[in-house]
């Protein structure tokens, strides 16, 4: 079935440091989907990406949609304390009957340090 | 915009009972809502797709009978927790893809709910 290689697993950095972290695949999506998810509370969108080659920001955080739809990375500019969480990436698919699924990664729990 | 609200965001109980989770879309309507399960620093395992008036698709490995999935409204879907047991306990969280978004707009996702059975 299909995958997502989630890299790093965690991040242990110094305030004011940039963070990147990506996903990889063998299949191809249609759309890849980065998450913030904070301890005891549900995942939050951070961005959304549609289009092959796509790069979109969200304030600190850019994500880039690879160009072979296989891949994409979440960088993070100027780390700061509340950066802090498991950030997860996820790819849907069309399932040909009209619907979509959703794949999640591994997570990358990010810890930055004051 | 895309709002999921999930109750109770914890609970306790006793084996042998059941408890009930609800999820609810607050601004836009869902067919389709999703039912995951986290266990501790681990990723999100989808259980169940829930079918606004119909049957629930569950994944393999998933009991149908011990996991019982209503979808009676286009902004709520229950997950039934049946004679629950202390391997029950985990994250439960639900999520929904709006109804007049695109068909591959993004999952939103509710609060999660802390099942702990004692």
């Amino acid at each position: 079935g299909q995958q997502l290689n989630q890299s790093p697993q965690s991040m242990f950095i110094q305030e004011g440091e940039d963070v990147s972290m990506n996903c990889t695949s063998s299949s191809i999506f249609n759309t890849w989907l980065w998450y913030k998810q904070d301890p005891g509370e549900g995942p939050v969108l951070l961005i959304a990406l549609y289009k092959a080659g796509e790069l979109t920001s969200n304030g600190r955080l850019t994500a880039q949609f690879g160009i072979t739809r296989k891949d994409s990375f979440l960088n993070i500019s100027a780390s700061i304390p509340s950066d802090v969480g498991i950030y997860f990436c996820a790819g849907q698919l069309s399932r040909g009957t009209g619907g979509f699924k959703t794949i999640f990664g591994a997570g990358t729990r990010l810890f930055v340090k004051a | 915009g895309a709002v999921v609200s999930q109750h109770p965001s914890w609970v306790i109980c006793k084996s042998g009972t059941s408890v009930k989770i609800e999820c609810r879309s607050l601004d836009f309507q869902a067919t389709t809502m999703f039912w995951y399960r986290q266990f501790p620093k681990q990723s999100l395992m989808l259980m169940a797709t829930s079918n606004e008036g119909s049957k629930a698709t569950y994944e393999q490995g998933v009991e149908k009978d011990k996991f019982l999935i209503n979808h009676a409204s286009l902004t709520l879907s229950t997950l039934t927790v049946t004679s629950a047991h202390p391997e029950d306990s985990s994250f439960y969280i639900c999520s929904a893809r709006a109804l007049l978004g695109q068909n591959n707009s993004p999952l939103h996702f509710g609060n999660g709910t802390r099942l702990t059975v004692t």
